[in-house]
């Protein structure tokens, strides 16, 4: 599986808009962009995926660049219930099936 | 609905002790994982069931034993408990093991924390 890279933490103002990137430059063509969030104590939570084109759902935005090295996970109105870490999960179904590999993540703090 | 539950939540062993961590889904799922997480880093997989009646290793399966006891139930052993086996576990279940890029989210329990002194 592709390695990613996300910044360690990040803060953002409870209403705004939280914007958590992930690179991963040597992501191939038939691997899947997943995000994952593990809030305090609990059991990670599935939260969006991808493969080429950007995605929404009623948690969050994803956003693909063009050449897929990179992805931003989007929370369009944070609130303090979205504090957790956030995890980017890149893996190729077909070939590797379910397993998860996940990385140290993000820890986003919203603050009101 | 429960989902995903785990037994016990919390549990304290001995060095060399044995015991058994319990999980069920209840959402008819094919496949269960079990995770492990260390403070302060991601989850790593111990082992896996892609469908009843299989099990296969993952990142770190070294004094574990697993047991997929039917299509609801997968048990994780540790057969002498080791200071390194401190941690928090997590079992997870999805729909299928393998899919062509569908949403197939694993759901996850809420864990079980283990200290071995």
């Amino acid at each position: 599986d592709a390695k990613t890279t996300q910044p360690p933490s990040m803060d953002c103002a409870e209403g705004r808009a939280a914007n958590l990137p992930c690179n991963h430059s040597t992501i191939s063509g038939n691997e899947y962009v997943y995000w994952y969030r593990q809030i305090h104590s609990q059991g990670p939570q599935y939260i969006i995926h991808g493969l080429k084109n950007n995605e929404t759902n009623e948690m969050a935005s994803l956003i693909i660049t063009e050449d897929r090295k990179s992805s931003t996970l989007i929370l369009p109105h944070a609130t303090l219930r979205d504090t957790a870490v956030y995890y980017c999960i890149v893996r190729v179904p077909k070939q590797y099936g379910n397993k998860l590999v996940f990385g140290a993540g993000t820890i986003l703090r919203v603050k009101s | 609905n429960a989902g995903v539950t785990q037994t016990p939540k919390f549990q304290v062993l001995k060095t060399g002790q044995s015991m058994t961590l319990q999980c069920a889904q209840d959402m008819n799922h094919n496949s269960m994982y079990w995770y492990r997480q260390d403070p302060g880093m991601g989850l790593r997989l111990i082992y896996y069931s892609a469908s009843e009646g299989t099990t296969d290793k993952g990142e770190v399966p070294n004094g574990y034993n697993v047991s997929r006891l039917n299509k609801r139930e997968f048990s994780l052993r540790l057969e002498s408990a080791a200071p390194s086996q401190t941690s928090v576990y997590f079992c997870a279940s999805s729909e299928s093991h393998y899919n062509l890029g569908g949403r197939n989210e694993q759901y996850f329990g809420p864990g079980t924390r283990l200290t071995v002194t």
